[in-house]
């Protein structure tokens, strides 16, 4: 299975700024996966990022609040932008495991607290 | 539209008790399914999965699900339960025609000594 790490595991940042978020995985994996976890909720999927190409945003997200890149097939970053308080959440990524099936490994997630 | 029941928010069991979790799925076709758990501050990690074949599968840290196509429900379970199974539990399914997952609203499990 792969080890996937993120960066940082938490920040408070003030409104208006931005943030962003490293993940790397320890393998070449295919896509890698945002997702948002506010507080005591479930996991609402951000976009899906492929190499080389536009990450594919979910309905509600768009790429001037959430730009992502994947330069390689081991990393990825997602920016917040323009924070506001409501932003503030947990931020995990994840990597398909090419096993199929949909499989996924997550990374520990970085807490974000707006002030 | 697909979607992901887990109709416990929060359960509580005593340490040894047996346990089940429930999840429901609406989907036109069986999907992958899975289940995911989340310790406090940490990330998910994957307890078990179905794709296809035998409808009862085992996970890790004793854990097990039954796949029941006729409910659209895929239950998870444990026969006695640790204190250290104290931890947020998401079902998720992944519909074949996507490499996403949706997932379910969670349930929490507290354990009490």
């Amino acid at each position: 299975s792969a080890v996937i790490s993120q960066k940082p595991s938490r920040d408070i940042c003030q409104r208006g700024t931005s943030l962003t978020i490293q993940c790397q995985v320890d393998s070449q994996v295919t896509m890698m996966f945002w997702y948002r976890q506010q507080p005591g909720q479930s996991l609402t999927l951000i976009a899906t990022a492929n190499q080389g190409s536009e990450a594919t945003y979910e309905s509600g997200f768009v790429i001037d609040k959430f730009p992502i890149s994947r330069p390689n097939l081991t990393f990825s970053t997602l920016t917040v932008s323009n924070l506001s308080p409501e932003d503030s959440s947990i931020y995990l990524c994840s990597g398909n495991s090419g096993t199929g099936g949909n499989e996924q490994y997550f990374g520990p997630g970085t807490r974000l607290t707006v002030t | 539209a697909q979607s992901v029941t887990q109709p416990d928010i929060h359960i509580t069991v005593s340490e040894g008790a047996s346990l089940e979790l429930r999840c429901n799925y609406s989907y036109g076709a069986t999907p992958y399914l899975f289940w995911y758990v989340q310790s406090p501050g940490q990330g998910l990690q994957l307890l078990l999965k179905y794709f296809s074949g035998d409808t009862l599968v085992q996970g890790i840290k004793g854990f097990e699900a039954e796949f029941k196509r006729s409910q659209s429900s895929f239950n998870l379970r444990k026969p006695s339960v640790h204190w250290s199974d104290a931890a947020e539990y998401f079902c998720a399914v992944g519909p074949y025609n996507t490499d996403k997952l949706i997932f379910g609203t969670g349930t929490r499990l507290q354990v009490f000594p």
